[in-house]
């Protein structure tokens, strides 16, 4: 049964760089799945913020292009995010979620991680 | 702002049943993507509720349906029970938005 943890700083300072990991056990994260990052403000909804392929192809939140970068290292059974000039407004929890084909849904996520921006 | 629309809050006594919509649009859930249900109970993260419209994962009880229609979907939970009370969200996918995923504004379900 394939489990995902996030693992990263729980703080970063206005203007840097929020960078996450999730860990990938249980199963492959070579097969065909999308890989996924969804957060979640305090207090607030999901958002949906990008996902990467079993091939590499990334797809992102528009309002986030520029900043955004999900990677994938297979050899170490993980994937990454990277969020560049954060602000005040990326504090949220930041969940790593698998979705097996868009009509399957998310159906394996972490425990969730809290990324708080303050100097 | 989020491309689905939910109710803030919807409410029951135990044993009945209530439903949440899903309002969308002819780019995401009216352009025939697929639509799913979260349910996330406090302080955890959301679990797949269902999937692909009105599908259930195992181990999901026969309580909770799901339907689509149009450009809205909803969810219905028969039987209320006092551990249904969380937060629920709709997701599915928005061609105006290069296929990026979108979730619902999310429900607060409160079981009177």
């Amino acid at each position: 049964q394939v489990q995902l943890q996030e693992s990263g700083p729980g703080l970063v300072k206005p203007s840097g760089t929020l960078s996450l990991t999730c860990g990938v056990s249980g199963g492959s994260i070579s097969s065909s799945n999308y890989w996924s990052w969804v957060r979640q403000p305090p207090g607030k909804g999901l958002e949906w913020i990008g996902e990467i392929d079993h091939s590499g192809s990334t797809n992102y939140k528009p309002s986030l292009m520029g900043r955004i970068t999900i990677s994938v290292d297979k050899s170490k059974k993980q994937f990454s995010l990277r969020l560049t000039s954060v602000t005040a407004a990326d504090t949220a929890v930041y969940y790593c979620a698998r979705d097996p084909a868009r009509s399957l849904g998310l159906d394996v996520w972490g425990q969730g991680t809290t990324v708080t921006v303050s100097s | 702002q989020s491309v689905l629309t939910q109710p803030p809050s919807v409410s029951g006594a135990p044993g009945q049943r209530v439903t949440i919509s899903c309002t969308g649009s002819s780019s995401n859930i009216g352009a025939g993507y697929d639509v799913h249900w979260y349910q996330q109970l406090p302080g955890t993260a959301p679990k797949l509720l269902i999937y692909g419209n009105s599908n259930r994962p195992s181990g999901v009880p026969d309580r909770f349906s799901g339907s689509k229609s149009g450009t809205s979907a909803s969810l219905a939970i028969t039987g209320l029970r006092a551990e249904d009370e969380a937060d629920y969200y709709c997701q599915s996918y928005d061609s105006s938005l290069s296929s990026s995923g979108v979730f619902g504004t999310g429900t607060k379900v409160t079981v009177l």
